[in-house]
């Protein structure tokens, strides 16, 4: 069973603060890491797949790094916005014969006050 | 079109009922996938169809039964479900089965009575 484990497990920013979360996982699984973005009554929206060690992905104020050595990512928002209220799930792919299988860290709630 | 449609958005059941949900896209994705989501928990994978064949079964019991009946489609059918199988069932694609990005549906919210 892979661990998968993003903190904080909730956060509450004001309106223009930059914020950033964590996912962390076991280096020794690593094929690709996801990050989803969770609005509420809507569909889970893919944000960034990260496959290579140093990585860096941007998406308007959103980026993320990689680190696959030590087996984390970090989620950056950058001017938060009411907008960007939702839970951030991180789900790692451990490739070999997963056949596309994701495994979710629990996720971080983002409450983002005007 | 990058939609994942579900339907239907909702069902209640009895424990001896039969129902089943349905999932499509119209994306050309070749894999297919069904997730279970309880409350302030992430998702669970249950099965993943890689060109229309069922390639992970993740030990779900066998009131849960899965079909693809082509390529666009997702199908589960339900029969004798007990109240804790009452979650959110959430439908999703992606190009092939190996860690590409998902597209998901909104969920089935199931009730179990």
């Amino acid at each position: 069973i892979l661990n998968v484990e993003q903190s904080p497990q909730s956060l509450h920013v004001q309106e223009g603060d930059s914020t950033n979360f964590t996912c962390s996982f076991p280096s020794s699984n690593f094929y690709a890491l996801h990050w989803y973005r969770w609005e509420t009554a809507k569909s889970p929206e893919a944000l960034f797949v990260m496959t290579l060690n140093g990585d860096e992905k941007k998406k308007g104020r959103i980026s993320a790094t990689l680190n696959t050595k030590e087996g984390y990512s970090y989620l950056y928002i950058k001017g938060s916005q009411p907008e960007d209220s939702a839970t951030y799930l991180c789900a790692l792919h451990a490739g070999g014969t997963s056949y596309g299988k994701l495994t979710f860290g629990q996720g971080t709630i983002l409450t983002v006050h005007p | 079109d990058t939609e994942v449609t579900q339907t239907p958005k909702h069902l209640v059941m009895g424990m001896t009922n039969k129902k089943s949900l349905k999932c499509e896209q119209h994306m050309g994705h070749r894999a297919m996938y069904w997730y279970k989501q309880k409350a302030k928990k992430p998702p669970e994978l249950m099965f993943v169809y890689s060109y229309e064949k069922l390639s992970i079964n993740e030990s779900v019991p066998s009131r849960f039964s899965p079909e693809c009946p082509n390529s666009s489609l997702l199908n589960l059918h339900l029969h004798a479900l007990q109240p804790e199988d009452s979650a959110l069932y959430l439908c999703a694609s992606s190009q092939v089965a190996d860690g590409n990005e998902q597209y998901f549906g909104p969920g089935t919210r199931l009730t179990v009575t």
